[in-house]
């Protein structure tokens, strides 16, 4: 079974507005990645936040992790058409496998 | 390095014929994880190795897969009697310990 559930689901916006992706897990975990996959294509990894960080930034891409809540954030300022894609995060648990919710589909309309 | 190579990246075949999927992992890496993805869902677990060690295979997985990994160096993934559902995207993907995972292109499999 999968671990993360994303929200939401699909997601459609303005170039240039910000999107925002949840996603919320249900043990307790190591690290927390994120994801994105462009159609037909691999993942690619775009940022890890550890259990013990609660924000972590990296370009226009920002994440936060609340592990209360067993929920994360991802959010993408400023979008660009090339941000269509689908995102997935993916935990890990323990010392055990890497494990992934359903994905969000970004479509960034220009 | 090039990253994790995966071949080959399509295979067509007929319902219950055996085929054999081949990844190589980034070489310093002793992890390495076989997902399988169907249109619009996210990669579902299969098994994943440390080093030569399979450490663990999903339960939704039939005795008809089995993957290996000798020498904790590549990995082959085979499917025997293949059936139409096992058509998907099959990804590999390579990461030390519990750290980021690369993937590979993945080799989209069409059973007819």
């Amino acid at each position: 079974s999968q671990q993360g559930e994303e929200d939401p689901q699909a997601l459609s916006i303005q170039e240039g507005e910000n999107a925002t992706m949840n996603c919320s897990y249900k043990t307790s975990i190591n690290n927390l990645q994120w994801y994105r996959q462009n159609s037909g294509r691999g993942l690619v990894h775009l940022i890890l936040i550890r259990s013990n960080e609660r924000e972590k930034h990296s370009g226009r891409l920002r994440v936060t992790l609340d592990t209360s809540k067993k929920s994360s954030s991802l959010l993408i300022t400023a979008s660009r058409a090339a941000d269509t894609a689908s995102y997935f995060c993916a935990t890990v648990q323990g010392a055990q496998k890497l494990v992934f919710g359903q994905g969000t589909r970004l479509t960034i309309n220009p | 390095d090039t990253g994790v190579s995966q071949n080959p990246r399509h295979k067509i075949t007929k319902r219950g014929q055996n085929v054999t999927f081949r990844c190589d992992p980034i070489s310093e890496h002793n992890r390495l994880y076989w997902y399988r993805q169907t249109l619009g869902q996210g990669p579902e677990f299969l098994t994943y190795f440390q080093n030569e060690a399979q450490l663990e295979k999903s339960r939704l997985l039939s005795d008809r897969f089995s993957a290996e990994r000798p020498k904790g160096s590549f990995s082959t993934l085979e499917i025997q009697r293949t059936e139409q559902g096992d058509s998907a995207m099959y990804l590999c993907a390579s990461s030390f310990d519990q750290g980021i995972a690369f993937f590979g292109q993945g080799t989209r499999l069409t059973v007819v």
